[in-house]
């Protein structure tokens, strides 16, 4: 019974750089979301999604990140040309529905931008 | 907009001994869940509380959530070296169905042998 899975696990990216982030939700998730954890900070939301659809994109800075969740295959998060100030640890998490579910979450990924 | 306050930031505590994390919300909470997470590592979920009184139990960790939903605890019994960890609560950004998180800042438990 497989949880969710991220990878990579750890990334090293230069600046300019595009970093690709994957997701795979619980075995019979549909619902994914993505958080970040600032160095010092708090586990800060970004994006919600669901199979085909993002739900809500409140979190996600205006430029240089998308998400997306394709019909098959892991959910994507992109973020183009990195600035050192994009070096985090991302989290995925899955629900099986949107309505008060647990969230349940990936080992993350940690991202370096040299 | 809600935040999330978690008292006290850190905590160190010697091995047998009891311990209380509080979680303390600006609005009222639809849900309110408390995740573990050991250093470098993914959240662990430990447990979710909806209603007003509501306390729930795993091991030796309890949570309980006050009758006025704004303010929850997690009690650990007879704490072990496994307890060790950043300890997160999380409630949803609305009023409760919005799907997104935010959480207080952590507590960080030590405990020594």
């Amino acid at each position: 019974n497989a949880g969710v899975m991220q990878n990579p696990r750890h990334l090293v990216r230069r600046r300019g750089q595009e970093a690709r982030l994957r997701c795979s939700p619980m075995k019979g998730h549909s619902h994914v979301y993505w958080y970040r954890q600032l160095p010092e900070e708090g586990l800060k939301f970004m994006v919600y999604l669901q199979k085909e659809n993002i739900i809500d994109e409140s979190g996600m800075p205006k430029e240089r990140f998308s998400a997306e969740f394709p019909k098959e295959g892991p959910s994507i998060l992109r973020i183009q040309q990195v600035v050192r100030g994009d070096s985090a640890a991302y989290f995925c998490a899955s629900s099986f529905s949107g309505l008060q579910e647990t969230q349940y979450f990936g080992p993350g990924t940690r991202l370096l931008v040299l | 907009s809600q935040e999330l306050e978690q008292s006290p930031q850190s905590l160190i505590v010697q091995e047998g001994k009891n311990l209380t994390i509080n979680c303390t919300s600006s609005k009222t909470l639809y849900g309110l869940y408390w995740y573990k997470q050991k250093y470098g590592e993914g959240l662990i979920f430990l447990m979710m509380l909806q209603k007003g009184g509501e306390e729930k139990s795993h091991e030796k960790i309890t949570a309980k959530l006050d009758e006025k939903k704004q303010q929850s605890s997690l009690h650990i019994t007879a704490s072990q070296p496994s307890h060790a960890g950043i300890y997160l609560c999380g409630a949803d950004k609305g009023s409760g169905n919005t799907g997104k998180l935010i959480f207080g800042q952590g507590t960080t438990l030590q405990v020594k042998p």
